[in-house]
């Protein structure tokens, strides 16, 4: 089925250091959603983006929809250990309501 | 505020047999739609429930079988089980009726082995 094209697929970092991780799509999207996915469990809402150029915090997550629409970034500042997980970027096309996702990025930190 | 659950969490099926798996929206969501993550893979879209009717599907057979009932909870059948089904089944709901907002919150999934 049609992905998204994420990046990098995994990152191995020093706790305390920055993340940034993209995602890029040969079409358009009108929003974008950002998930961590722990083991076992279900993907979590980390972050939404409706607009282009909009750029978005939660806390240490920052996200932008890109001003082509086809593309997205995340970046985490000042990792802890507990942001290890698998991070998805997911968008939704005009009034279909199904999300098309990335194949995730693998984040591990060393402590 | 409950979010959204999901029944069983594990289930061992044979070859040739039929599953039946269930979801509880979050209070206050309509909708409900269902995923297939593959090990390794990110979820891919098999359909979406609102109003008790399928609005959407995805690229899956017509295996793939579902259901919403009037509180809004959805069941998720699949017949005639092959290896491949094999996956982390997740629901995830989200509030159509409320206009533009598209934010779907994912339940923990099923995770569903088939032998």
């Amino acid at each position: 089925g049609q992905q998204l094209n994420q990046s990098p697929q995994s990152m191995f970092i020093q706790e305390g250091e920055d993340v940034s991780m993209n995602c890029t799509s040969s079409s358009i999207f009108n929003t974008w959603l950002w998930y961590k996915q722990d083991p076992g469990e279900g993907p979590v809402l980390l972050i939404a983006l409706y607009k282009a150029g909009e750029l978005t915090s939660n806390g240490r997550l920052t996200a932008q929809f890109g001003i082509t629409r086809k593309d997205s970034f995340l970046n985490i500042s000042a990792s802890i250990p507990s942001d290890v997980g698998i991070y998805f970027c997911a968008g939704l096309r005009g009034r279909a309501q199904k999300l098309v996702f990335g194949q995730g990025t693998r984040l591990t930190i060393n402590p | 505020d409950a979010g959204v659950t999901q029944s069983p969490t594990h289930l061992i099926k044979t070859r040739g047999q039929q599953v039946t798996l269930r979801c509880s929206p979050k209070s206050g969501h309509d909708t409900v739609s269902w995923y297939q993550q593959a090990l390794g893979q990110g979820p891919q879209f098999i359909f979406q429930y609102y109003e008790e009717e399928e609005r959407q599907r995805g690229n899956f057979p017509d295996r793939f079988s579902g259901h919403q009932f009037p509180n809004y909870s959805s069941e998720l059948n699949v017949n005639a089980l092959l290896l491949g089904d094999s996956a982390l089944y997740l629901c995830a709901s989200s509030l159509l009726a409320g206009g533009p907002v598209n934010e779907q919150y994912f339940g923990p999934g099923t995770r569903l082995t088939v032998t």
